[in-house]
């Protein structure tokens, strides 16, 4: 059974504080693809990052990057020195390559917030 | 080049009512979804198709409809709203199963 854990319902940090996002995933597929998506409170979805589970190298983008670990199911999302248009809620979500690639598996949402 | 458009933002419904939730997008993408979004549950698919005439279900399909008669549009139909349906809609593309999804800003509907 596919499914993503987002054990962090909300999180708050003051500004330039480091933040880790923690993703949890399960699936049986070899083959499978994981994402990110920040939700702001203007509600649209924008994409942060696709990554195939057979790449776990770990990836930045400027103030942003993630560490995807196949030996614990985890893809977490870390935010240096964050600020306050960081604050959002952040989504994990997972696609498997076989029979139910048609859908993406989103976790409960990790809400950010970062003061000034 | 405008991406996954959806239409209305805001929609208040009374119990009964029937209406359409409308999806366009002009990326020329097979794949389109639509979504559910209530707190704490992040979000939930409804349908998804996978090209123009074929649709199928998703986790959460009870009480509506969808079809695919072009590429580019993929609408909605809340058969008879029910309070239950008070969410906040996404529809979504991707150009195929190994890529991310692109969504509209979704619909916030309100069945009172």
């Amino acid at each position: 059974a596919q499914k993503v854990t987002q054990a962090q319902t909300e999180i708050s940090v003051v500004e330039k504080e480091d933040v880790t996002l923690d993703c949890v995933y399960e699936t049986r597929d070899t083959t499978y693809y994981l994402f990110w998506y920040k939700q702001p409170p203007s509600g649209e979805l924008v994409f942060l990052i696709r990554r195939n589970s057979f790449d776990e190298q770990n990836e930045i983008s400027g103030r942003y990057s993630w560490n995807f670990q196949k030996s614990t199911s985890s893809f977490n999302f870390t935010i240096t020195a964050s600020q306050v248009v960081d604050s959002a809620v952040y989504f994990c979500a997972l696609s498997e390559a076989g029979d139910s690639s048609y859908k993406l598996i989103f976790g409960s949402g990790t809400r950010l917030l970062v003061r000034p | 080049n405008a991406g996954v458009t959806q239409t209305p933002k805001f929609q208040v419904l009374k119990t009964g009512q029937s209406m359409t939730l409308q999806c366009a997008q002009d990326m020329n993408h097979e794949y389109m979804s639509w979504y559910r979004q209530d707190p704490g549950m992040g979000l939930r698919l409804i349908h998804y198709s996978v090209g123009a005439g074929i649709t199928d279900q998703g986790e959460v399909p009870n009480g509506y409809n969808v079809s695919r008669s072009t590429t580019e549009d993929f609408p909605l139909r809340l058969l008879s709203a029910a309070p239950s349906q008070t969410s906040v809609y996404f529809c979504a593309s991707r150009a195929g199963r190994y890529y991310g999804y692109t969504f509209g800003s979704g619909t916030r509907l309100t069945v009172v």
